[in-house]
């Protein structure tokens, strides 16, 4: 059963590089039906896609953010990462990884249980 | 990028009633549209893909039905568990977008 679980750390200063991982179980990283995206939910609010990668490292990202994200694979230990530079408040919130798929079947199955992170001084 | 309107933000219902949730997007999406259910500090959960086919493992009391604009998330007779938020996202088009979430109470 595919599972998968978000690791970082909890707080980040204002300004600084907001940085997590997922850890795939469960299933290849590697398995080319895949892409494998990070989502986040700041409190009382909706949901934001915030891109996509692939195995082989090709991504796709909201252009919202696109200046300050950028997602990576770990092929080797079946990890994915996002970096979110110069955070402020409003980068607060819940973030999630999840699968999707190539193809016409991009919704997002399954998720992460989600990460909370909390930008403050 | 395309805007996903829920309504309405919060329902509150008593089990075994049949309730509807709207999705509507701002502009045309087919059919590709999924229904998630999220609990407090869980994961979010596959109900419906393609606007109406049921994730396995579903029960089969939740449906959904729509295309282009307009889509609606049915829970047949509502039961203990199904009280949650329940949200839609469209996968037409990137960026992908969510609904704001509709979260059912109890009456």
């Amino acid at each position: 059963q595919l599972q998968l679980q978000e690791s970082g750390p909890g707080l980040v200063k204002p300004s600084e590089t907001l940085s997590l991982t997922c850890t795939v179980s469960g299933a290849s990283i590697s398995n080319s039906n895949y892409y494998w995206g990070w989502i986040r939910q700041p409190p009382g609010k909706g949901l934001e896609w915030l891109g996509n990668v692939y195995y082989s490292g090709s991504t796709r990202y909201n252009p919202s953010l696109k200046s300050r994200v950028t997602i990576s694979v770990d092929t080797s230990n079946d990890q994915f990462s996002l970096k979110l530079s110069s955070v402020t408040a409003a980068d607060t919130g819940v973030y999630y990884c999840a699968r999707s798929y190539t193809g016409n079947s991009k919704w997002f199955d399954p998720w992460g249980q989600g990460t909370l992170v909390t930008v403050s001084s | 990028d395309i805007q996903m309107t829920q309504s309405p933000s919060t329902l509150s219902a008593s089990v075994g009633d049949r309730v509807a949730i709207t999705c509507r997007a701002s502009e045309s999406i087919n059919t590709w549209l999924a229904w998630f259910q999220q609990k407090p500090g869980k994961a979010p959960k596959l109900l419906i893909y393609k606007a109406s086919s049921l994730e396995s493992g579903v029960p089969s009391r939740f449906s959904g039905s729509g295309s282009g604009t307009e889509f609606t998330l049915t829970i047949s007779s509502l039961q203990p568990d199904d009280f949650a938020t329940y949200f839609c996202q469209q996968y037409n088009s990137s960026p992908w977008t969510f609904g704001q979430g509709t979260k059912v109470e109890i009456k």
